[in-house]
């Protein structure tokens, strides 16, 4: 229950083209679903996050999907551009005492073909 | 831009031996937390610490772990004696709120 599954593994998109990564979760306690990028060497960076009351946020070319009765959330990049490329890793979590435990995704390692 | 600091960048040690990573949180977060990735793996808690004490830990966080805010800048995570398993990035991250979390570049901890 305290699992979150994230695919594809490893995604190879086009320049311009839309990466799209999944993330699937059980536990209905979890509420807010972070998204981090992580270059090689670095630490996680938060990207864009959301809550179960709103089923889409979008920051720029980030935007997150959000799917409640089906425990699903996607992370959509538009215009995807070689910088793009990292691991994305996706996070659920709910407040223990004040403080919130990540569950992370297993991540998805994104290129982006120039 | 404020950051979270770690240091070392980088540590080797022997099995068995002790070791300290410090973390230099974002100033005026209020909660602190270490996460540890085996390479290629997934990210994975370890520690809450809110209010001077350990809110939640996970099942890896054993007695051979603590954690210490031991002034008003620092957390560090020991780790009283190392295993060869314990060989993995460790990051620390700091949050104004409880939910957003930010990380800081990771300690690399190689055990031999």
């Amino acid at each position: 229950q305290q699992q979150v599954k994230q695919s594809p593994q490893s995604l190879i998109v086009q320049k311009g083209g839309i990466s799209i990564i999944n993330c699937a979760y059980e536990n209905t306690a979890f509420d807010y679903f972070p998204w981090y990028q992580q270059f090689p060497g670095k630490g996680p960076a938060l990207l864009i996050a959301i809550r179960p009351d709103v089923s889409e946020k979008k920051e720029g070319r980030f935007t997150i999907s959000f799917n409640k009765s089906a425990k699903q959330f996607s992370l959509h990049i538009m215009d995807s551009q070689p910088g793009d490329s990292a691991t994305y890793f996706c996070a659920a979590t709910r407040p223990h005492s004040g403080t919130y435990k990540y569950i992370f995704g297993t991540g998805t390692r994104l290129k982006v073909l120039a | 831009e404020p950051e979270v600091t770690q240091t070392p960048s980088h540590q080797v040690t022997q099995m068995g031996q002790e070791v300290i990573l410090r973390c230099v949180p974002i100033s005026n977060h209020l909660y602190f937390y270490w996460y540890r990735q085996i390479l290629g793996q997934k990210v994975e808690f370890l520690v809450s610490f809110y209010n001077n004490e350990i809110s939640e830990k996970s099942e890896i966080f054993d007695d051979q772990f603590s954690v210490e805010r031991p002034d008003g800048s620092n957390f560090t995570l020991k780790i009283r004696s190392t295993k060869l398993e314990d060989s993995a990035m460790y990051f620390c991250a700091s949050g104004p709120e409880g939910e957003t979390q930010y990380f800081g570049p990771g300690t690399r901890l190689l055990v031999l």
